[in-house]
């Protein structure tokens, strides 16, 4: 999967229920991003991390938490706060000191039931 | 922040012709412009990105041109094929001066007639 890999790829929420998104990465790089996608809205960043156990609001953070534990992992919790989840979301890391290309994972389609 | 408007929405050339995607940034401070590929069901990649000290960059039959005076920025793409057909998104932000992530663009749909 490239070195950055999300799960699950279909994900399925019912109303009032928080779930995670996976995503982890073996490239070694610090910095990591999580954006939404929506038709025709383009990427939306979400939250992003430069460092293990610090991280920072996106645009639209609101109804998202994350957690940066480890530099390898920055799973994506979407909570019952988030009234419109349905969308396809993206993780992404890059090498800050080499260069700024994002590299994405395969992205996780969370509906709602 | 930064805003990023990408037009236009949708564009259908005839295969061998040249495709132009446009896109404008609001903030001043921006120094760094990619452009992203996105295939269908696949993830986004990086195809080319300039940065605001120079004015063009090209990479066989792809180009990027900035113009920071009027912040904006084009992709060129010259005698399209049908792998061209894709999801081209513009994206900006500033490096090194403390904002992190990229602002993208809503995106071109390419669609390459044969």
């Amino acid at each position: 999967d490239g070195g950055i890999t999300q799960s699950p790829k279909y994900l399925f929420r019912k109303e009032g229920q928080n779930v995670t998104l996976s995503c982890e990465q073996n490239l070694n790089h610090d910095a990591m991003y999580w954006y939404r996608q929506d038709p025709g809205q383009g990427l939306r960043l979400i939250y992003y991390s430069q460092i293990v156990n610090d991280f920072q609001k996106g645009d639209i953070a609101e109804g998202y938490s994350v957690s940066r534990e480890k530099k390898e992992s920055f799973p994506l919790t979407v909570t019952s706060a988030q009234k419109n989840p349905t969308a396809f979301y993206l993780c992404a890391s890059s090498d800050r000191l080499t260069g700024e290309e994002l590299f994405f994972g395969s992205g996780t389609q969370l509906s709602v039931l | 922040g930064e805003n990023v408007e990408q037009h236009p929405s949708t564009l259908s050339v005839q295969e061998g012709d040249s495709a132009v995607i446009k896109c404008t940034y609001s903030d001043s401070a921006s120094n760094y412009f990619p452009w992203y590929k996105q295939e269908l069901g696949k993830r986004p990649q990086l195809i080319i990105d300039i940065r605001s000290n120079v004015g063009e960059k090209k990479d066989q039959r792809i180009a990027v041109t900035l113009n920071k005076t009027a912040k904006h920025f084009s992709l060129h793409i010259t005698e399209t094929q049908p792998e061209d057909s894709a999801v081209y998104f513009c994206a900006a932000s500033m490096v090194g001066g403390g904002a992190d992530g990229l602002t993208f663009g809503k995106g071109t749909h390419l669609i390459i007639q044969p």
